[in-house]
């Protein structure tokens, strides 16, 4: 069965201090890994990427990484900015396309 | 921001009655792909659409159903309203193309959303 298990539920992190945010998947035909940022009352905003194991992608504070059958976004000396909810996202191909989204990470960043 | 427009914002309906949702894509995109989010959830995939046509499927019923316009722009119509139908519609655009070596690229776009609540 096609899943996509986010954890932790919620995240509070004190202004740099570091953590990473998990990502396990099952699904036929991957066809990518992805990270979406959403904020309250808004649709998700495209982060990454990710299309192979051992691939990384990074932006500013945020890197991506992806296994087999996980992947992970660390957050490096993150801002009260960076506090949003943190989707992951698979797509996958079985003669049709399909989309599986986890249920997201809540982050917070204290001041 | 991504240049996809969505509309209305809100919108109340009743139980039993029909809606029409409107989706403006992203310049240049050809893939359009409705979610249903309910509140604390991730979006559910409703469906995709490809040059017009539908080339992907989640497990909602037929009742659900949409349209992509020659310009890309699409609707999504649901049917028979049901109380558990209120949520967030997101429609995201994307381009579905392969990228050199045959790989495909499933980056997608999202629009602010509609609120609908059915009461």
């Amino acid at each position: 069965e096609d899943q996509v298990t986010q954890s932790p539920e919620a995240l509070r992190l004190q202004e740099g201090e570091s953590s990473s945010l998990n990502c396990s998947y099952t699904v036929s035909g991957l066809r990518g890994l992805f990270w979406y940022r959403q904020d309250p009352g808004k649709g998700p905003e495209f982060l990454f990427t990710l299309y192979s194991a051992g691939e990384e992608k990074e932006k500013e504070r945020l890197k991506a990484t992806l296994t087999k059958k996980e992947s992970f976004l660390h957050i490096t000396a993150p801002k009260p900015e960076d506090s949003a909810t943190y989707l992951c996202a698979v797509g996958g191909y079985s003669g049709t396309y399909k989309y599986i989204f986890g249920t997201g990470t809540r982050l917070k960043v204290l001041a | 921001e991504t240049g996809v427009t969505q509309s209305p914002t809100h919108l109340i309906k009743t139980r039993g009655q029909q809606v029409t949702l409107r989706c403006s894509s992203q310049s240049g995109h050809n893939t359009v792909s409705w979610y249903q989010q309910a509140l604390g959830q991730g979006p559910q995939f409703i469906f995709q659409y490809y040059r017009e046509e539908e080339n992907g499927r989640g497990n909602f019923p037929p009742r659900f159903s949409g349209l992509q316009f020659p310009n890309y722009s699409s609707e999504l119509n649901v049917n028979a309203l049901e109380l558990d139908d209120s949520a967030l519609y997101l429609c995201a655009s994307s381009t579905l193309r392969l990228a050199g070596g045959s790989r495909e690229t499933h980056e997608q776009f999202f629009g602010p959303g509609t609120r609908l609540t059915v009461l």
